[in-house]
């Protein structure tokens, strides 16, 4: 069976602070893929990135950044010099070939001024 | 622009009643999704549907049924079976034969009980 597990059920941090949210997947698939959405209080999912099993490669898009991680079955998101728009619940998702999506229960991040 | 809409936004529901929600693609995606998130929680699939007038069941079905009647349209009827229909519903869509697509999701529908 497939699994992905967030830890962290809230985190608050003060703007400027950097903060990473876990991500923790389980599959005997040796093809699938992983991504991160974001959900603002709006309520719509945002999808934020994509990663495949066979990339390894950390990623950097402006202020986030991703470490995935075979080894230890992570795929971590990194928010540097947090902003309050920033404040929202990320979803960490898996995802394999013939499977429907598996999503973690959600981190919720709240961004002080 | 291509996206997924939801309506109502809001809904409420008497005891003993049906009501459907509404999801309309025009991304000319294939499979469609109906998800439930209550509070706290992640989401959790309700059905999906792979092609026009066929779907399955997800991992929480009981209570709910739906159509796919055509390729843009996926709606969801909460029945009276379902005793704790208060939740927030998301439908999503993706091109199916393209491996690692991510989902795309509409701005979901927040139903609760009168």
């Amino acid at each position: 069976a497939q699994k992905v597990t967030q830890a962290q059920t809230e985190i608050s941090v003060v703007e400027k602070e950097d903060v990473t949210l876990d991500c923790v997947y389980e599959t005997r698939d040796t093809t699938y893929y992983l991504f991160w959405y974001k959900q603002p209080p709006s309520g719509e999912l945002v999808f934020l990135i994509r990663r495949n099993s066979f990339d390894e490669q950390n990623e950097i898009s402006g202020r986030y950044s991703w470490n995935f991680q075979k080894s230890t079955s992570s795929f971590n998101f990194t928010i540097t010099a947090s902003q309050v728009v920033d404040s929202a619940v990320y979803f960490c998702a898996l995802n394999s070939y013939g499977q429907n999506f598996v999503f973690g229960p959600g981190t919720r991040l709240s961004v002080l001024p | 622009d291509g996206g997924i809409t939801q309506s109502p936004k809001y809904l409420f529901r008497k005891e003993g009643q049906n009501v459907t929600l509404s999801c309309e693609q025009n991304l000319n995606h294939d499979a469609m999704y109906w998800y439930r998130q209550d509070p706290g929680q992640g989401l959790r699939l309700i059905y999906y549907s792979q092609i026009v007038n066929d779907f399955q069941k997800g991992d929480i079905a009981e209570g709910y049924s739906v159509s796919r009647e055509k390729k843009e349209s996926f709606p969801l009827t909460v029945t009276s079976a379902q005793k704790n229909p208060t939740a927030f519903y998301l439908c999503a869509s993706i091109p199916s034969g393209e491996r690692g697509q991510p989902q795309h999701f509409g701005d979901g529908t927040r139903l609760s009980i009168l």
